[in-house]
């Protein structure tokens, strides 16, 4: 089975940079995904990381290391908006196993 | 295009009753996947769906049932509810092949009393 484990709370100021960690332990791996969640609402997909390294889209990015079993999501110019919960989630082989997450980590962005 | 529908919204039962949630996916989508979100728990997978047929299912009792139609459309059911079953219900779909980019409907809030 799949495991992961993210910090379950974050909180950093507005305009600053925060990183949101998540490690995995998996029989195989087939990619590492973010959702964001606002409270009341439905997850949105954010990013997808299948190789090594960074992947950028706008003030969000999200890095993976398959060797280490970790990947983590960059936020920039933290807005309030930002504040969510934020979801990892991984498939452990290509289209024959579900997507597991993680059980998210909740950022609390500050004036 | 239209985005992932689900209904109802929310619903409120009665310990002991069953309960049928419905699940539109976006028009091309043949992949369907439910969760079960609690506070604390993040996302619990509960079944995956594809052409009709469940390709997955997660650790929940058979109360938990589920299936899909011919248009991609999924219903989950869940018999003799127990008040352990109050949950945030979500829907995801996405094409078949690719192996990202679900996307979520806004869930349906059942509250077990």
């Amino acid at each position: 089975g799949q495991s992961l484990e993210q910090p379950s709370e974050v909180t950093a100021v507005e305009g600053a940079i925060v990183q949101i960690n998540c490690t995995y332990q998996t029989s195989g791996f087939y990619g590492l995904s973010w959702y964001q969640q606002h409270d009341g609402g439905a997850p949105t997909f954010l990013s997808y990381n299948a190789l090594d390294g960074l992947e950028e889209t706008g003030r969000f990015s999200s890095f993976l290391s398959r060797s280490d079993s970790y990947g983590y999501l960059l936020l920039q110019e933290l807005q309030m908006k930002d504040s969510a919960s934020y979801f990892c989630a991984v498939r452990d082989s290509s289209g024959n196993t579900p997507l597991v997450f993680g059980k998210g980590t909740r950022l609390s962005v500050i004036a | 295009k239209a985005g992932v529908t689900q209904t109802p919204r929310y619903l409120i039962k009665t310990r002991g009753q069953q309960v049928t949630l419905s699940c539109s996916p976006i028009s091309g989508h043949r992949s369907v996947s439910w969760y079960q979100q609690t506070p604390g728990q993040g996302l619990q997978f509960l079944f995956e769906y594809f052409s009709e047929t469940q390709r997955n299912k997660g650790n929940f009792p058979g109360r938990f049932s589920g299936r899909q139609f011919s248009n991609s459309r999924s219903e989950m059911n869940v018999s003799t509810l127990e008040l352990g079953d109050s949950a945030l219900y979500l829907c995801a779909s996405k094409l078949g092949g690719q192996n990202y980019g679900y996307t979520f409907g806004s869930g349906t809030r059942l509250t077990v009393v």
